[in-house]
This record gives C-alpha cells, sequence and structure tokens, in this order.
C-alpha cells in the first residue's frame, strides 16, 4: 500500500484563507521529505523540502515541519492567494532517488 | 534552458498497437525515471535508471519497456498498448546524491488506450 497518507480533497478556500494539508508518511528510518505541486498543464515541481527531522522547508509562504514523532509533514500557508490553485503532492524518499507519493490534494482559492 | 522534454503531449492508441514515449534532459543528470499518475493513486514509478546502461522496474512496470542509451534520453515503450495503460506519463531526472535530490518533471503525455 501507499507509505505517503495525505487528506482528500479537493479543498476549496477563498482567497487569504489559512491552508492547512494533512501528510503522514511510514518508512523505515529517517526519509527526506518533500511537497511537490502541479499547476494545470505542467509537471510537477518541487515547493519545498525537509532532509531531517525538525527541520521546516519553506517557499513562496508555504511552510512543512518534519515532525518524527507524529510521521507528519503538513503543509501550510497563511494567507492562500487564487494563483495557489493547484494540486499538491508529499512525498518521501524511498531509496537512492526514489519518490514514494501521497495521491494528491486538489486546492481550489476563490476570489 | 529546456529542462526535461517530454513527447508527445497527447497520444491515443488502440488497443494492442504499440508506441514509444521520448524523454530527453539536458542537465546532465544521471537519474531519470518514469511515473504514471491516475486518479486518487499519486504517482507511481514505472521504471528508473540510475545512469546509461543501466535500468531497473519500480512499482508498476508491466507492460512497459525502458533502455538508457546515453545520459539524455530515456524513452519508454508500450509494447502492446491496454485500456488499463490510459494514464498520464510523467519523465523526471535527477542528480545522484547522497540523499534524494530534487526531482525535475517534463510536462508529462496524456495517453487514452481505446
Amino acid at each position: 500500500g501507499n507509505s505517503v497518507t495525505q487528506m482528500e480533497g479537493p479543498v476549496t478556500l477563498s482567497e487569504e484563507a489559512f491552508l492547512t494539508i494533512n501528510c503522514t508518511y511510514t518508512a523505515t528510518g529517517y526519509p527526506s521529505l518533500f511537497w511537490y505541486v502541479q499547476y494545470p498543464g505542467e509537471g510537477l515541481q518541487l515547493l519545498l523540502k525537509a532532509t531531517k527531522a525538525d527541520d521546516k522547508g519553506s517557499n513562496k509562504g508555504f511552510e512543512a515541519t518534519y515532525r518524527k514523532e507524529t510521521t507528519s509533514f503538513h503543509l501550510e500557508k497563511g494567507s492562500v492567494q487564487v494563483s495557489d490553485s493547484a494540486v499538491y503532492f508529499c512525498a518521501r524518499g524511498g531509496g537512492a532517488q526514489k519518490l514514494v507519493f501521497g495521491q494528491g490534494t486538489r486546492l481550489t482559492i476563490n476570489p | 534552458n529546456a529542462g526535461v522534454t517530454q513527447t508527445p503531449k497527447f497520444q491515443v492508441l488502440k488497443t494492442g498497437q504499440s508506441m514509444t514515449l521520448q524523454c530527453a534532459q539536458d542537465m546532465n543528470h544521471e537519474y531519470m525515471s518514469w511515473y504514471r499518475q491516475d486518479p486518487g493513486m499519486g504517482l507511481r514509478l514505472i521504471h528508473y535508471s540510475v545512469g546509461a546502461g543501466i535500468t531497473d522496474q519500480g512499482e508498476v512496470p508491466n507492460g512497459y519497456n525502458v533502455s538508457r542509451s546515453t545520459t539524455e534520453d530515456f524513452p519508454l515503450r508500450l509494447l502492446s498498448a491496454a485500456p488499463s495503460q490510459t494514464s498520464v506519463y510523467f519523465c523526471a531526472s535527477s542528480y545522484l546524491g547522497g540523499s534524494v535530490t530534487e526531482a525535475f518533471f517534463g510536462q508529462g503525455t496524456r495517453l487514452t488506450v481505446v
């Protein structure tokens, strides 16, 4: 089964709302953790990452903290914009360069 | 700065037909991989390569072949397409490092098998 679990979507918010997308993982050891974003019609691109426990990744106002106690890497943003509408994927390192992805969460921000 | 280039962007095949999805990268990355994206299932790894001449299977390799004759190119072949292979396919590349490094993705190929 999938060892990265994201909150189910779709998620619809109003502009300037607070965003949380939950992500938990199962793994042996302490893998690197990632959030990738897919804008409409495009491939995935890295949003942020954390490589060890208690690290905080941040980019474009998004943040996520590597919590080994709860095996979580929740994505947060304090004030979302319409341009943040996309599909967000949580992923963990899966050995060598492999990535194990969650199922993705579609986010829609309304003006 | 092209990055990862996939062709074609869209393709419709009949059951039993064969085709090759092309992937090329210009970043001199050692690692290349193919994923398929299906609704509600995220991305699943099909095949990957850690360098020219070296390939290996991922999570869902059945029905697909790959080869890596150069660092730049990593084509994915469907020998006999089936409706279950209807999906969006993404090629990705990255440097080989001590830990997982950033993967760069192509724009995807949307394949429909009828």
